[in-house]
C-alpha cells in the first residue's frame, strides 16, 4: 500500500469555482501535511502545511486534516486561471527528514 | 536573497556517460534533499544530506548514484553510466534546519534526457 494516494486527475472547473483535492494516508502516526503547487516545468512551492488534525486557512485555501479517516483536502476558494498548476499534497515521514508525494493532481481553471 | 539554484536547467547524456548535476542551497541553509520525478509520477525522495555528511539514502538506487554536499560548495547528483530509465527532473530542496521545522524550498530543477 502506497504511504500517499492521490488522484491524478485532470480536474477541469470553471472560474469562480470551488475546487477540492483530496489524498489519503495509510501511517496513523504521520503528523505534518503539506500541499505544493507546481506550474509546468518549474519546482514544486509549499502552499501549506498542518500539524495534526484541523483546519487552516491562508486567502483562498484551506487545509484540512481528518486523522480518524486518514484524509486530507485543500480547498481552492473563487478559483483562478493563475490557480491551474499541478497540486501535490506531501506529508514529513522518515524521521522528519523527507517528504513523500502523493503523485500529483492536475488543475485547469478555465475563463 | 536567491532562492534554491540548480544547474544545469537541462542536460542531455548518451548512454554510458556520466551525468553530474549540481545545487546551491539557499543562503543560510544547510540541509539539502534530493527529490527524481518519473514521468506520470509523484516526486520521490532519494537522498537527505548535511554539509559532508550523507543524513539518509534511503531512496537512492543502489547502483550509479551518488550524492556529496562538500564542506565547500554545492552539492552534487552524480549519475554514473546513465541508461534511458534515468530520463527525469531531478529537483533539489533546501532547508535551514530539519523536520517539521524547517520548510524546504525547491529549485527549478534539472531535466535529464538519456538518448
Amino acid at each position: 500500500q502506497k504511504e500517499v494516494e492521490q488522484d491524478p486527475g485532470p480536474l477541469s472547473v470553471p472560474e469562480g469555482a470551488i475546487v477540492s483535492l483530496n489524498c489519503t494516508y495509510s501511517n496513523s502516526a504521520f503528523q505534518y501535511f503539506m500541499w505544493y503547487r507546481q506550474y509546468s516545468r518549474k519546482g514544486p512551492e509549499l502552499l501549506m502545511y498542518t500539524y495534526s488534525s484541523g483546519n487552516k486557512e491562508d486567502g483562498r485555501f484551506t487545509a484540512q486534516v481528518d486523522k480518524s479517516s486518514k484524509y486530507i483536502s485543500l480547498f481552492i476558494r473563487d478559483s483562478q486561471p493563475s490557480d491551474s498548476a499541478t497540486y501535490l499534497c506531501a506529508i514529513l515521514t522518515g524521521g522528519g527528514n523527507k517528504l513523500t508525494f502523493g503523485t500529483g493532481t492536475q488543475l485547469k481553471v478555465e475563463l | 536573497n536567491a532562492g534554491v539554484m540548480q544547474n544545469p536547467r537541462h542536460l542531455v547524456r548518451r548512454r554510458g556517460q556520466e551525468a553530474r548535476l549540481r545545487c546551491s542551497p539557499m543562503k543560510g541553509h544547510s540541509h539539502v534533499y534530493w527529490y527524481r520525478q518519473l514521468p506520470e509520477e509523484g516526486l520521490k525522495f532519494m537522498v537527505y544530506l548535511q554539509k559532508e555528511n550523507i543524513i539518509d539514502e534511503s531512496g537512492m538506487p543502489k547502483e550509479r548514484f551518488s550524492a556529496e554536499f562538500p564542506k565547500e560548495g554545492p552539492s552534487i547528483l552524480r549519475i554514473q553510466q546513465v541508461v534511458r530509465g534515468d530520463s527525469a527532473a531531478y529537483f533539489c530542496a533546501s532547508s535551514r534546519g530539519q523536520g517539521a521545522g524547517g520548510e524546504q524550498f525547491f529549485g527549478p530543477g534539472t531535466r535529464l534526457t538519456v538518448l
